[in-house]
């Protein structure tokens, strides 16, 4: 069974950072590619980034929004996602999702864990 | 990247079909055979409903349905169920340098 735990949330002033884990299971994460979505409060789905496999080349995309302070990597040899966030705004707050992209979208996705950007 | 447009909700009494629609461009939608469908119940995760346009992941009952004409999508859910009220969200591939796009939303009421 696929498993996607989010970790690492929580309330951060404006202009700081944090780091979000997403330890995975259930199928071979080192082939797979990744993709973090979130969901500010009351609103619609949005992408934040997604990384490919090693053997697709390892490399990163991300959303304007996020662009230049938001990094995604990954630790294959521990099975997991991290989204290191920095210059953190308001306008971040949101549930942050880890997902599996394939076929164009996200098929499998994690519960879940909530960054609140707040002074 | 501009948003997919989706109805912002529908309804339907238990036992009936909905249809929701979700309309992009050549970019996106029409460009490709790659959209999702999620189903969203409130304070959950998303789940996927259907990809590539319509296939099913295993699970997934055979009462929803996906399609796609030109540059509009659709889901189709067929005798309705209480269980069926939720937001829904479509998503569509936009190429090998993008993310894709995601669809603002439809929240589904069973009457």
């Amino acid at each position: 069974e696929v498993q996607l735990v989010e970790s690492g949330g929580g309330l951060v002033k404006p202009g700081g950072s944090l780091r979000l884990s997403c330890a995975a299971s259930g199928f071979t994460f080192s082939n797979a590619w990744m993709s973090w979505v979130r969901q500010a409060p009351g609103k619609g789905l949005e992408w934040v980034g997604r990384i490919k496999s090693k053997t697709d080349g390892g490399t990163t995309d991300y959303a304007a929004p996020v662009k230049g302070r938001f990094t995604i990597s990954r630790d294959d040899s521990k099975n997991t996602l991290y989204l290191q966030m920095n210059s953190l705004k308001t306008e971040d707050t949101a549930v942050y999702y880890c997902t599996t992209y394939c076929s164009g979208g996200n098929c499998y996705w994690g519960q879940g864990t909530l960054v609140t950007v707040s002074s | 990247q501009s948003a997919l447009t989706q109805p912002p909700s529908a309804s339907g009494s238990p036992g009936q079909s909905v249809t929701i629609s979700c309309t992009g461009t050549s970019s996106d939608v029409g460009g490709y055979n790659y959209v999702s469908w999620y189903q969203q119940h409130p304070g959950k995760a998303p789940k996927l409903m259907i990809y590539e346009v319509s296939k099913r992941p295993s699970g997934v009952p055979d009462r929803f349905s996906g399609s796609k004409s030109g540059n509009t999508a659709s889901l189709t859910v067929s005798g309705l169920q209480a269980e069926d009220e939720a937001d829904y969200y479509c998503s569509s591939y936009a190429g090998s340098n993008t993310l894709g796009v995601f669809g603002g939303g439809t929240k589904l009421t069973v009457l």
